[in-house]
């Protein structure tokens, strides 16, 4: 079964500083890999999608890999803003079903 | 852009009750799925509906059932609640099945069970 992880579960950073998220699963017979951003109590908006037969997706500040041989994506986030802040979620896609990890919450200080 | 709506936004009921929710999907979008979101935890895969039909389903009992509508709108319904159904329920729709296209999330519905 496939199980997806998110480390950190929180992680706090002055405003202005490039940060990393990690996502990591356990299958590597993915479809895709999706980045999402949830704020408090709302739904989720997509950030990323990155096909399995790619390495990595840009948007703005945003950067996101995969490596798919050893179970791993990573959220690259340039120069962080407090409107950054919000949990954001990488769910991967297998034969139909889709798997979320837990999140990572962030918080970016002015 | 994402024009998936859900409704409604807050709903309470008893255990053993029986609920429907309600997504409407974006237009020409022919994929529906739902999740389960506990607090503090990722979304649940429940289940996917492609033109009509059960496309894929977690692990969810089949009281846990679903129904998607050819104008593009689609039900969750839950049999004999239970206290830990209590959770963001929320639905997402794309293009095609799902496996290469961007998911659309609607704000979702807050079910409480007591």
């Amino acid at each position: 079964k496939q199980e997806v992880t998110q480390i950190p579960a929180a992680l706090s950073v002055p405003e202005g500083e490039n940060l990393v998220l990690n996502c990591s699963f356990t299958d590597s017979a993915i479809y895709n890999l999706q980045w999402f951003r949830q704020d408090p109590g709302k739904g989720l908006t997509s950030l990323l999608l990155i096909q399995s037969s790619q390495r990595e997706q840009t948007s703005g500040r945003l950067n996101a890999s995969l490596d798919k041989s050893s179970g791993r994506s990573t959220l690259y986030i340039a120069a962080s803003q407090p409107g950054d802040s919000a949990t954001y979620l990488c769910a991967v896609t297998n034969f139909n079903k889709f798997y979320f990890g837990s999140g990572t919450k962030l918080n970016v200080k002015p | 852009e994402t024009g998936v709506t859900q409704s409604p936004t807050h709903l309470i009921k008893t255990r053993g009750q029986q609920v429907t929710l309600r997504c409407s999907s974006q237009s020409g979008h022919n994929t529906v799925s739902w999740y389960q979101q506990a607090l503090g935890q990722g979304p649940q895969f429940i289940f996917q509906y492609y033109r009509e039909e059960e496309n894929g389903r977690g692990n969810f009992p089949p009281r846990f059932s679903g129904l998607q509508f050819p104008n593009y709108s689609s039900e969750l319904n839950v049999n004999a609640l239970e206290l830990d159904d209590s959770a963001l329920y929320l639905c997402a729709s794309s293009l095609s099945s799902g496996r290469t296209d961007t998911q659309y999330f609607g704000p979702g519905t807050r079910l409480t069970v007591l």
